[in-house]
């Protein structure tokens, strides 16, 4: 079974841009979840989709959105970026609600 | 309002030995924690979890202890071996919310 596959794993992008990033969750995992990494801040939650519907939203600025498509893929989106959003951004998926979270590779942002 | 807390950022063990990880929460309505390995640039590696109506699990080399009342859980790792050599995360949530709150994490070192 593959595991949760993340699209670029690279990105480098400059202040005031836009930028989506993929997540292909595994197959038959209908939530998927996404999540910044960065030194200071450690791991923390962005949101939650779970068939197509945004069931949780940590504590982002609006500028982080994203969404979930019928077949369980999820796209991030954020727009004007900062510096401050160069991080590791992980996608997880989870076959149903309390158990655990499988985590993909990630996506390393780099905001110049 | 760090909820998770691992206040050893780090802990250096001999190949072999026991290597005990620790962590404590604050929030009550959590019940079920998970705890995960991360390398550099990759996503964290679910390794083994416990919910709230229990106070022990072992998964081979891995137990997880789970002290409630005082809001505690440890992570066990014996033998030790150099491939554990890694971050060390614990996770909590409360049962049916998919949102994960992490500890900044505890680097281990195996000493060989």
């Amino acid at each position: 079974k593959a595991g949760v596959t993340q699209t670029p794993r690279y990105l480098i992008k400059t202040r005031g841009q836009q930028v989506t990033l993929s997540c292909s969750p595994i197959s038959g995992h209908r939530s998927v979840s996404w999540y910044q990494q960065t030194p200071g801040q450690g791991l923390q939650f962005l949101f939650e989709y779970f068939s197509e519907t945004q069931r949780n939203k940590g504590n982002f600025p609006g500028r982080f959105s994203g969404r979930q498509f019928s077949n369980s893929r999820s796209e991030m989106n954020v727009s004007t970026l900062e510096l401050g959003d160069s991080a590791l951004y992980l996608c997880a998926s989870s076959p149903e609600r309390g158990t655990e979270a499988f985590f993909g590779q990630g996506t390393r942002l780099t905001v110049v | 309002d760090q909820q998770v807390k691992q206040n050893s950022p780090s802990l250096s063990v001999q190949e072999g030995r026991i290597s005990i990880l620790n962590c404590d929460y604050t929030n009550s309505m959590f019940d079920y924690f998970l705890w995960y390995k991360k390398y550099p640039a990759e996503g964290p590696t679910f390794l083994i979890s416990i919910s709230s109506i229990k106070d022990k699990n072992e998964d081979g080399r891995f137990t997880v202890f789970l002290n409630k009342s005082a809001k505690h859980l440890s992570l066990h790792i014996v033998p030790s071996q150099p491939g554990d050599s890694a971050v060390y995360f614990c996770a909590a949530n409360d049962f049916g919310n998919e949102k994960l709150t992490f500890g900044t994490g505890t680097r281990l070192t195996i000493i060989p």
